[in-house]
């Protein structure tokens, strides 16, 4: 069956770059999302990548896509103490079903 | 972005009551919405997806009879846990979606079962 893993928890200095990884099994995945949860707020979408498509930017967020390993990752330049928060890997055939990763929490520290 | 509410936001009860969450578009009407199921460090599971006006269709092992879901309008679902028991203890969450477009995710309800 579908399965999308991330590690757990990530740790980073303000100022610095954070690389959060993400693992899918599904090869028909067609869009692959990365969403953010704070506290008290529902979960937002910060962007997705088509699965033709290796590498996104967008400001300080860059997705990469290695479809041969079905690996994803986020990067998000210069981390903020306000991009603390659990960040969700998301895949989906269509735009209906999503799946979803355990969730990375990020602590950024200053 | 598009507004998405719960209420409540957060609930305690007894076992063996039923308990009923909102989920609300507050500024579209959302032909499709979807109920996740929240557990502590762990991803979201999708429970159930419902169009407005039909039937809810439910994810492999979700009880339907338990989890009873109304789409009645284009801004309102509800999903009401019934005869709660402490294992249905969660983090509900909702999303709306007009038109196959990007699912707008409510800021979710913990449920407590005592």
């Amino acid at each position: 069956g579908e399965d999308v893993e991330q590690s757990l928890f990530l740790s980073v200095r303000e100022g610095d770059s954070s690389v959060i990884n993400c693992t899918y099994t599904d090869s028909s995945s067609t869009y692959l999302y990365w969403y953010k949860q704070e506290p008290g707020a529902g979960l937002q979408l910060l962007t997705y990548i088509f699965s033709n498509m290796d590498m996104k930017q967008d400001q300080r967020l860059t997705v990469l896509l290695n479809k041969k390993d079905k690996h994803l990752s986020l990067r998000i330049a210069d981390t903020q103490t306000g991009d603390s928060a659990i960040y969700f890997c998301a895949e989906s055939y269509n735009t209906d079903k999503l799946i979803f990763g355990t969730g990375t929490r990020l602590q950024v520290f200053p | 972005g598009a507004v998405v509410s719960q209420h409540p936001s957060w609930v305690i009860c007894k076992s063996g009551t039923s308990v009923k969450i909102e989920c609300r578009s507050l500024d579209f009407q959302a032909t499709t919405m979807f109920w996740y199921r929240q557990f502590p460090k762990q991803s979201l599971m999708l429970m159930a997806t419902s169009n407005e006006g039909s039937k809810a269709t439910y994810e492999q092992g979700v009880e339907k009879d338990k989890f009873l879901i109304n789409h009645a309008s284009l801004t309102l679902s509800t999903l009401t846990v019934t005869s709660a028991h402490p294992e249905d203890s969660s983090f509900y969450i909702c999303s709306a979606q007009l038109a196959g477009d990007e699912q707008f995710f409510g800021p979710g309800t913990r449920l407590t079962v005592l």
